[in-house]
């Protein structure tokens, strides 16, 4: 079975700091890995998405992750914080192909990013 | 906007009734989940949908049940509700099992 792990469930961060929410995942395979974001009261949007192509992968708005099998990581990185930015973030590992699971995905607990003004 | 729909937004019920989300997928996708987020249990994957066929089942309660129609929308049906169903219920759409799922704004359920 797949699952992810991320190491912090609260990140703070000043406006114009670089960010970095941190995502381990488990798997037997070669996993499809994403990253969605959650703003108060909305619903669930996508970031960015890894699907075996390059292992460094640019989403919207500035955030980007990069794959690291060796590391069993995901880790989202953005340059420079905006408020806007703060949010919950959700690292997610979807099932293996032709598996009983296929699509579903599998999320881990949360980060909620604050940025300081 | 990610092109799913949602209805109702907001549900407020009491325990032991039942109650019916729905969802519209985005035009052209074929599949349709379902999932609960709530503050003890995070976000849960609960069923899955290709094209009205059930394709796979999560942590879904034998109380709740779920269908997708022939026009492609889904319904998931709560019965005997208890306060823990209480939590934001999503629905999500892609074109295939292998395709990006996009999410919907979720129903609010709250059970008094």
């Amino acid at each position: 079975a797949q699952s992810v792990t991320q190491l912090d469930s609260h990140v703070s961060v000043s406006e114009g700091t670089p960010v970095l929410l941190r995502c381990n995942y488990s798997s037997s395979y070669s996993p499809s890995l994403f990253w969605y974001v959650q703003h108060p009261n909305k619903g669930l949007q996508l970031l960015l998405k890894y699907t075996s192509a390059a292992t460094l992968v640019k989403g919207i708005n500035g955030f980007e992750a990069e794959f690291k099998k060796s590391e069993t990581s995901f880790h989202l990185t953005k340059p420079s914080a905006h408020m806007s930015d703060a949010a919950e973030y959700f690292c997610v590992v979807r099932g293996a192909t032709g598996g009983t699971s296929y699509g579903k995905l599998t999320f881990g607990q949360g980060t909620i990013l604050t940025v300081h003004p | 906007d990610s092109g799913v729909t949602q209805t109702p937004k907001h549900l407020i019920t009491a325990t032991g009734q039942r109650v019916t989300l729905r969802c519209s997928p985005r035009s052209g996708d074929l599949s349709v989940y379902w999932y609960q987020q709530s503050l003890d249990q995070g976000l849960q994957f609960l069923i899955q949908y290709y094209n009205g066929e059930e394709r796979a089942k999560g942590n879904i309660l034998e109380r709740f049940s779920a269908q997708q129609f022939p026009d492609l929308h889904s319904e998931l049906n709560l019965s005997s509700l208890e306060l823990g169903d209480s939590a934001l219920y999503f629905c999500a759409s892609s074109v295939d099992l292998a395709d990006t799922q996009y999410f919907g704004p979720g129903t609010r359920l709250t059970v008094l």
